[in-house]
């Protein structure tokens, strides 16, 4: 149980174009989705905490304008890259924590590595 | 400011030997320490969580040490094997439950 999944896994983009990212959980339901970036030999640093129904809370240094997140359900959150640039290249991986655990589980996609051009 | 500190150099060790990884942090008092394995191009996966009113964990070949004293964390891999080749994250919970992650550290088997 506790599977998050991801897509798309990889995905080649134009610099200026948008591109989004799901993450859904696939056995369980989760009010908190977390959105981490990790660069190449690098840790995974938290971008955003998305809540079902509620806004994002960024993390200092994010841009919300350019990093949307959305929540829409208990099973999927949508991270969009707006205006992509090279610089925006990098692994982005989602966790979820799971509805009524203790609130340290966390259960991580398999990440979606974003390449623009 | 706070910091979580892996060995940043890749560790070599043979089939069979004990791994042992470090994680140190400072600035910190977290309630719960994690430890992850993460493989090329993957997300992370976890393993362990040990409590700070704990001081070891064990499952099947792994053991984690946690010294809220010392700020210090081990991870220990016994007759270790080539599939156990893989980075591994050390990470932290702080306030609201996010959590913190090391740099980690390269793991090569060798048969």
């Amino acid at each position: 149980g506790a599977v998050v999944s991801q897509h798309p896994s990889w995905v080649i983009c134009k610099s200026g174009t948008s591109v989004k990212i799901e993450c859904r959980s696939l056995d369980f339901q989760a009010t908190t989705m977390f959105w981490y970036r990790q660069f190449p030999k690098q840790s995974l640093m938290l971008m955003a905490t998305s809540n079902e129904g509620s806004k994002a809370t960024y993390e200092q240094g994010v841009e919300k304008d350019k990093f949307l997140i959305n929540h829409a359900s208990l099973t999927l959150s949508t991270l969009t890259v707006t205006s992509a640039h090279p610089e925006d290249s990098s692994f982005y991986i989602c966790s979820a924590r799971l509805l009524a655990s203790s609130p340290y589980e966390q259960y991580f996609g398999p990440g979606t590595r974003l390449t623009v051009t | 400011s706070q910091k979580i500190e892996q060995n940043s150099e890749a560790l070599n060790i043979q089939e069979g030997k004990t791994a042992t990884l470090t994680c140190n942090y400072t600035n910190y008092s977290p309630a719960y320490l994690q430890w992850y394995r993460q493989d090329p191009g993957r997300g992370p996966v976890f393993l362990l969580l040990i409590r700070e009113n704990e001081k070891e964990k064990r499952k099947e070949r792994l053991k984690v040490t946690f010294d809220t004293t010392l700020k210090q964390s081990l991870f220990h891999i016994t007759a270790s094997q080539p599939a156990d080749s893989a980075t591994y994250l050390c990470a932290l919970n702080n306030q609201g439950g996010k959590l913190i992650f090391g740099q980690g550290t390269e793991l090569s088997v060798k048969p």
